[in-house]
């Protein structure tokens, strides 16, 4: 089945406690970016990947770094949390430049205390 | 600095009726817009993509159209059914390969 994997699902974690969020995608796309979701300002991009090795820049990157080094994943690293990154996060991917149809990851919801 | 706005925020309507869902955006130097679903707990579905050089895009109940001009598009969802309660997104790519979305309106058909 063709899809868009995030791993975890849920977590909650503490101020300064580096940590990773997996994404992965079946579907040999070339584009995949991260988004974050807050209430009352929809869904902002975080970070995006043209092709493996390729990374850049969304609305929202400060305090994120991201990585391609294979063409189906693209982890979303967060080197020190703070509470302000408590978020829903999504990944997502097309095939290839983003002006076609994205699919979406399940979302990751972070609770930083 | 593109700004993507959703008009209503929140909408109910009772079974079986005709809705319209707004979106605007302030810079008409687009790709594409294109209109998502959002289940709670789920993660948001591609509903329809209308590429900058059309006028609308139909999928079953559903018609998007786009007037790139004044920067406004419209989800036009026939005979309404509970199934299709959800936030329904909209969101534009522009230069520099990045997608923008509205806030959202939140729908809710009732039976």
């Amino acid at each position: 089945e063709a899809q868009v994997t995030q791993n975890p699902r849920y977590l909650i974690t503490v101020t300064g406690k580096k940590l990773t969020v997996t994404c992965s995608q079946n579907m040999n796309h070339e584009y995949m970016s991260w988004y974050r979701q807050d209430p009352g300002l929809g869904l902002r991009q975080i970070y995006y990947s043209m092709n493996v090795e390729v990374t850049d820049k969304g609305d929202v990157p400060e305090g994120y770094k991201v990585s391609r080094k294979e063409k189906r994943n693209f982890p979303l690293i967060l080197e020190s949390p703070s509470p302000n990154q408590t978020s829903l996060y999504f990944c997502a991917s097309s095939p290839g430049r983003v002006s076609e149809t994205q699919y979406f990851g399940p979302g990751t919801r972070l609770l930083v205390l | 600095k593109q700004e993507v706005t959703q008009i209503p925020a929140a909408l109910s309507v009772p079974e079986g009726e005709n809705l319209v869902l707004n979106c605007s955006f302030t810079d008409s130097a687009i790709y594409n817009l294109q209109w998502f679903r959002q289940d709670p707990g789920k993660g948001l579905t591609s509903l329809l993509l209308i590429q900058s050089s059309q006028r609308e895009q139909t999928s079953g109940r559903l018609n998007a159209s786009l007037d790139k001009s004044s920067g406004r598009s419209t989800l036009y969802i026939a005979a309404s059914q509970p199934g299709d309660s959800a936030t329904y997104l909209c969101a534009v790519t522009g230069y520099g390969n990045k997608l923008v979305f509205g806030a959202g309106t939140i729908l809710r058909v009732k039976s």
